[in-house]
């Protein structure tokens, strides 16, 4: 079955830049999602194929796919942005795959 | 606008079984499948299996095949997701979730069904 490894915690001073990696075998070659989840609520699509973002979702997330390893990147991180993030993909094995989670911490 | 809305919290005891509800609204309702979600206290997510809401082909995850049931009442856009025999880890936050605007990724989630299963 296809593995997505995402580190547990990250932190952030408001107003820098989060990082959160995804990592799968050949994961470039695969479509990543990316899901912000807040406490008590649903998740919410912050990322669709690799980097585009819905509507409604503001232009400071974006996100990269390449080699081993996807990444969501946040900018000029605020409060509100603290949150679990999943990433997740479609495998043909495996069927919806979601990443562990990353509890973005906002210093 | 587009809506999933999800039964009430449930309890359960060992072996039982439960029976959670989406009805859907705002759009057509065989027109997407519906996967079920689930996420267990501190946990991550884990997705379930997929139902067709045109013709209720289903695909269900391998760790669940014989427990699982995804069924949809097209008269009333719900979808349902039974799970028998449960067990304490099946204790869990349900969520039923449609890939709308983009395929393989869930844009529309409902508001999520706790279970829980304790004797």
């Amino acid at each position: 079955s296809y593995v997505l490894t995402q580190p547990p915690s990250v932190s952030v001073a408001p107003g820098k830049t989060a990082r959160i990696t995804c990592g799968g075998n050949n994961i470039g070659s695969k479509s990543v999602h990316w899901y912000q989840q807040k406490p008590g609520q649903a998740p919410v699509l912050v990322i669709y194929y690799d980097s585009d973002r819905p509507s409604g979702i503001p232009e400071r997330f974006s996100g990269s796919n390449s080699g081993n390893t996807a990444t969501l990147t946040i900018s000029r991180v605020e409060a509100g942005d603290e949150a679990d993030y999943y990433c997740q993909v479609w495998d043909s094995s495996s069927d919806h795959v979601f990443g562990g989670g990353t509890k973005l911490t906002v210093l | 606008q587009v809506q999933l809305v999800q039964s009430g919290a449930e309890v359960k005891k060992p072996g039982a079984s439960v029976k959670v509800s989406c009805k859907a609204s705002g759009y057509t309702f065989t027109s997407y499948g519906i996967s079920w979600v689930r996420q267990a206290p501190g946990q991550g997510l884990e997705w379930m299996g997929w139902i067709s809401a045109y013709n209720g082909n289903t695909n269900y995850a391998q760790k669940l095949q014989g427990r699982v049931t995804m069924t949809t009442d097209t008269s009333t856009s719900t979808a349902y997701m039974e799970l028998r025999s449960l067990r304490s880890d099946d204790t869990a936050v349900y969520y039923c979730a449609i890939c709308m605007a983009v395929a393989d990724a869930f844009d529309i989630w409902g508001q999520g069904t706790m279970v829980t299963v304790s004797s």
